[in-house]
């Protein structure tokens, strides 16, 4: 089975700060995909930032970019000169070859304080 | 261009009444997944539809939940007998090819039972 982890149910970050949100997931595939979505209090899921695995060069979105570590199974997504807007629930996901739906981390809770 | 739509909005019901839930795909899109996210499970997919191929039902908590997508476009997801446990957000996405192609989601119907 896949499984996606978030360590952090909470965080925060001072505004114009780097933050850094931790995810891991398990899987014995060779291709997927792993994303972050982004869930304002609006609910729509807002896509962040993908990563194809067989991509060694991390992926960058602007002030977002990850640190996709493939043999650690690790993805973490750096938010750099965090703004207001920015305050969300973070959520990392994964889409496996062989499957055909998001597999989704718990989430994270991020919060930009002024 | 419009994107993924879904109606109501909000759906408060009583426990025993069946609901139905509605989602608008993007024009075009060939692929539909239903997910839900609740408090005790976060994000779970329910069920994937993909061109006039049979759906992939694994989600699908119990058989009180079904799912029709009619010409390839409209969903609609029909809770019977609804219980108290199905209270969540229910999230519609759609990807213009399905297998590893981005998911465009909608705002989402939060289903209240009481």
């Amino acid at each position: 089975a896949q499984t996606v982890t978030q360590s952090q149910p909470e965080m925060s970050v001072q505004e114009a700060e780097t933050v850094t949100l931790s995810c891991t997931y398990d899987t014995s595939e060779n291709n997927y995909y792993l994303f972050w979505y982004k869930q304002p209090p609006s609910r729509q899921m807002i896509l962040v930032i993908r990563q194809e695995a067989y991509k060694q060069q991390n992926a960058t979105e602007n002030r977002f970019s990850v640190n996709f570590q493939k043999a650690a199974k690790s993805f973490s997504l750096k938010i750099s000169d965090s703004q207001l807007g920015d305050t969300a629930m973070y959520f990392c996901a994964s889409l496996f070859n062989a499957g055909n739906m998001l597999t989704f981390g718990g989430g994270t809770r991020l919060m930009v304080k002024p | 261009g419009a994107g993924v739509s879904q109606s109501p909005s909000n759906k408060v019901t009583e426990k025993g009444k069946d609901v139905e839930l509605r989602c608008d795909p993007i024009s075009g899109h060939t692929a539909l997944y239903w997910y839900r996210q609740s408090l005790g499970q976060g994000l779970e997919f329910l069920i994937y539809f993909q061109g006039n191929s049979a759906p992939d039902k694994s989600g699908l908590p119990s058989d009180r939940f079904s799912a029709e997508r009619t010409g390839g476009s409209v969903s609609t997801l029909t809770i019977q007998r609804t219980q108290q446990e199905d209270s969540a957000v229910y999230l519609c996405a759609s990807s213009l090819t399905g297998g590893l192609g981005e998911q465009y989601f909608g705002p989402g119907t939060r289903l209240t039972v009481t």
